[in-house]
């Protein structure tokens, strides 16, 4: 079953704007992930957060964890037209598969 | 370059064909996904493999029949598919069953005529 659910569904920003991008979860996570989708292509890893941190930081992004609310979102600092992908935000369930959500469009323009 | 590969990259084919998508890694990983991806709609989790042996079906049509000889080779044979099978098919795999981060292949767009 679905657990992730990405907010929004599309986002168009301007080149060296900040994108924010949500993840809304249901049951209990050890950890929540986050992955980056170019057009037709496979999936890549961005970020790893467990569940018992709160904020966590690669390069230009930023992800924030709050299991009270059962959600993370995912910040993109200065944004290049290369970010423009698809974002995923992801739960382990059953303890080997990943659930995720719809995505999130990202679309950065010059 | 994630170190999983997959071929075909793009495939059509009629309902009655049989094919064949394979996918490899050269990670040393344990465990496999199969992964179907359809428009405007999450992946679907089909079928994980872990040292070889099947751990998870996804209530996949038999149409569907995983292949795992090695925990490096990953197959998915196609038989009498139908038109909303058509999706992009991505392959993953991980350090071992559940160890969280997946490593995905650039996938298989698939198109059922």
């Amino acid at each position: 079953s679905q657990q992730g659910e990405e907010d929004p569904q599309a986002l168009s920003i301007q080149e060296g704007e900040n994108a924010t991008m949500n993840c809304s979860y249901k049951t209990s996570i050890n950890n929540l992930q986050w992955y980056r989708q170019n057009s037709g292509r496979g999936l890549v890893h961005l970020i790893l957060i467990r569940s018992n941190e709160r904020e966590k930081h690669s390069g230009r992004l930023r992800v924030t964890l709050d299991t009270s609310k059962k959600s993370s979102s995912l910040l993109i600092t200065a944004s290049r037209a290369a970010d423009t992908a698809s974002y995923f935000c992801a739960t382990l369930y059953s303890g080997y598969a990943l659930n995720f959500g719809k995505g999130t469009s990202l679309l950065v323009t010059p | 370059e994630t170190g999983v590969t997959q071929t075909p990259r793009h495939l059509v084919m009629g309902m009655t064909n049989k094919k064949s998508l394979k996918c490899e890694q050269h990670l040393g990983h344990n465990a496999m996904y199969w992964y179907k991806q359809s428009a405007k709609k999450p992946l679907e989790l089909m079928f994980v493999y872990s040292l070889e042996e099947r751990v998870e079906n996804n209530s996949v049509p038999s149409r569907f029949s995983p292949e795992c000889p090695n925990s490096s080779h990953l197959f998915l044979h196609l038989h009498t598919l139908q038109p909303e099978d058509s999706a992009l098919y991505l392959c993953a795999s991980s350090l071992g069953q559940g160890k969280e981060t997946q490593y995905f292949g650039p996938g298989t767009r698939l198109l059922v005529l």
